[in-house]
């Protein structure tokens, strides 16, 4: 195990909802990036949170929204539901931002919106 | 746009034998490319390269990279039951643009 952690596993919502996820970081890392992977699919790149600032964003829509804490957990809230959202959410935390150091995967959010 | 292509999208074979996943991109730039395994949901790191055609092993997992070309490889020698996963590469340029950009995926299936 990686150390990272979200929360809840599983969550189901209906379409137009308001969902928020959690992601503890490893101990010791500052930066956490969140992805989105539908089924059959990589996962694909939501945002990600170094030192409290969004540091980068894929092409999602501005209802998909993030927050960094002191303590470097982070949220992933996603406003007006769509069927589309469903989809395992995953995040990943590392040390920093820099691309040698490796990005360590928690064990997801299965959202369904029905 | 940039693109990750993994070949093949699965694979079935028997205990005991090698196979080869490979990993083209059309990706410039990026400073290193990630493997990770993906059995369930949370995808396991396997290897990172940052240099050209310098083999990395663990156990009967390889990996290289070519940049020139512009593919990896996984190699997975006398495979096991335990191999069965979804194999992922994503090339990784860090700093301002923090992602990963994964491809689809080789799902490997090992029968007993």
């Amino acid at each position: 195990e990686t150390g990272v952690t979200q929360s809840p596993t599983h969550l189901i919502k209906t379409r137009g909802q308001q969902v928020t996820l959690r992601c503890s970081s490893q101990s010791g890392h500052n930066t956490v990036s969140w992805y989105q992977q539908a089924l059959g699919q990589g996962p694909q790149f939501i945002f990600q949170y170094y030192r409290e600032e969004e540091n980068g964003r894929g092409n999602f829509p501005p209802r998909f929204s993030g927050l960094q804490f002191p303590n470097y957990s982070s949220e992933l809230n996603v406003n007006a539901l769509e069927l589309d959202d469903s989809a395992l959410y995953l995040c990943a935390s590392s040390h920093r931002v820099s691309a040698t150091d490796t990005q360590y995967f928690g064990p997801g959010t299965r959202l369904t919106v029905l | 746009e940039d693109k990750v292509v993994q070949s093949p999208l699965s694979l079935v074979v028997h205990e005991g034998d090698t196979v080869t996943l490979n990993c083209s991109y059309e990706v410039t730039n990026f400073r290193s490319l990630l493997w990770y395994k993906q059995e369930k949901k949370a995808p396991t790191f396997l290897f990172m390269l940052t240099s050209s055609g310098i083999e990395k092993k663990s156990g009967r997992l390889s990996s290289i990279l070519d940049k020139k070309e512009l593919f990896s490889i996984l190699n997975i020698t006398a495979t096991q039951t335990g191999d069965s996963a979804i194999y992922l590469c994503a090339p990784y340029y860090g700093g301002s643009q923090g992602n990963l950009i994964f491809g689809k995926g080789t799902k490997l299936s090992v029968k007993p």
